[in-house]
């Protein structure tokens, strides 16, 4: 069954970075691109971008341009977002999200559990 | 960027009821509209994909429709494990989300 397995929970302080791993297994993981969104505590949803696994090309939210990073190691099957200065404001569960891949639709159908990332002094 | 705008932000049901849930978009988006369904402490789950189709699994009481600025999701009969809070997203221009709809217990 298709799983999406993220890292835990981190506490950072303002200006830091944070890298948080989003492991795939059940299917092949070069084959759907994979989406990140974060969630402010009590808030709504927020997209930061996608990477094509295949070929490692992305594209960032023009929000956090300039301060995501997104990566894959396709040996291990495994996306990874990189989030740089970060604030107070950053505090989310961060999810990494398999988009199905219907056509030209960009549709989530498989999610990670969550990380939660705390910045705080 | 498309602004995606639910209403009502919070609702209150009885079990059985029929619930409608409504996101307009500041632009045409077609049909590039998704329904999510997200319970506390998970990760939404995937109702509605391309405005009306149903992703396999979830029950047909759920329902969407609608193309260009207005959309809906309905619930038929609403069932105690569908209190949630739902989002809807458009993938039509970058991507954006509904800031959300609560439906409570009445």
């Amino acid at each position: 069954q298709v799983q999406l397995l993220q890292s835990g929970a981190e506490v950072k302080k303002p200006g830091a970075s944070v890298k948080v791993s989003c492991k795939a297994s059940g299917y092949t993981f070069t084959d759907y691109y994979i989406h990140w969104v974060r969630q402010a505590p009590g808030q709504g949803l927020e997209w930061l971008g996608w990477i094509n696994p295949n070929s490692g090309g992305t594209n960032y939210a023009q929000n956090f341009q300039g301060r995501v990073t997104m990566t894959r190691d396709t040996s291990i099957s495994t996306a990874y977002m990189n989030l740089s200065g970060l604030r107070f404001d950053d505090t989310a569960v961060y999810f990494c999200a398999r988009n199905s891949g219907r056509g030209g639709f960009v549709d989530f159908d498989y999610w990670g559990q969550g990380t939660l990332v705390t910045v705080s002094s | 960027d498309i602004q995606m705008t639910q209403s009502p932000s919070s609702l209150s049901a009885s079990v059985g009821d029929r619930v409608t849930i409504t996101c307009r978009a500041s632009q045409s988006i077609a049909s590039y509209l998704n329904w999510y369904q997200q319970k506390p402490g998970k990760p939404p789950k995937l109702l509605i994909y391309a405005a009306s189709s149903l992703q396999i699994g979830v029950p047909s009481r759920f329902s969407g429709s609608g193309s260009g600025t207005d959309f809906t999701l309905t619930i038929t009969s609403l069932q105690p494990e569908d209190f949630a809070t739902y989002y809807c997203q458009q993938s039509y221009s970058s991507l954006t989300f509904g800031g959300g709809t609560k439906v409570e217990i009445k």
